[in-house]
């Protein structure tokens, strides 16, 4: 069975660093882009960016350009979403997803709370 | 980059009804449009890819069409179990933006 099974939630104070990550099974790791997406509370759902594992390269959103860091550690079939300086905007829930045509596999879901 | 609209942002239905939902692309995608369904306190799924390609697993009942920059979800028969709120998804390009959501529920 292909799954992405995400780490769990985390509580946060604003300016720490936080790395979530999302590992696959079931398939060959290198073979997809993993995908990136934020809801925030009581909201929609938001594309943060991408990575290609076989190769690294890597695209964002606008909007996450510089705040975030996507990468994957291929050794591990692991992707991950870090944040060097967090804001309390960054409350949400965070999904990974796996690119065949649309995100044809999802994980469970990281909530990240930052608060003072 | 791509822009992404839905209309309505939220119906409501009787069981039984046919449901419609547009999405629109701010310049042609060809047919690279996903669409998904969330229920609430769930983890979004992918019902139709390719535009109008139903996910296995999926109901016969949900179908997608359009292709350019207009497409269609269509729910033919609403069911108590697809109350949800509803994203089209461009992947043709980065960045592979979401629409606002439909939502839908049952009146």
């Amino acid at each position: 069975e292909v799954q992405l099974v995400q780490s769990e939630a985390e509580v946060k104070k604003p300016g720490e660093s936080l790395r979530i990550s999302c590992k696959g099974s079931g398939y060959t790791f290198t073979n997809n882009w993993i995908s990136w997406v934020r809801q925030m509370p009581g909201k929609g759902l938001e594309w943060m960016g991408r990575i290609d594992p076989s190769d690294s390269y890597i695209n964002y959103a606008p909007s996450f350009q510089g705040h975030v860091t996507i990468s994957t550690d291929n050794s591990i079939s692991t992707a991950y979403l870090q944040w060097s300086s967090l804001e309390a905007s960054d409350t949400a829930t965070y999904y990974c997803g796996r690119s065949l045509h649309g995100l044809d596999v999802w994980g469970q879901g990281t909530a990240v709370t930052v608060s003072s | 980059d791509i822009q992404m609209t839905q209309s309505p942002s939220s119906l409501s239905a009787s069981v039984g009804d046919r449901v419609t939902i547009t999405c629109r692309a701010s310049q042609g995608i060809t047919t690279y449009l996903a669409w998904y369904q969330q229920k609430p306190g769930k983890v979004p799924r992918v019902l139709i890819y390719a535009a109008s390609t139903l996910q296995s697993g999926v109901p016969s009942r949900f179908s997608g069409s359009g292709s350019g920059t207009d497409f269609t979800l269509t729910i033919s028969g609403l069911q108590p179990e697809d109350v949800a709120t509803y994203y089209c998804q461009t992947y043709n390009s980065a960045p592979q933006t979401f629409g606002p959501g439909t939502k839908v529920d049952i009146k």
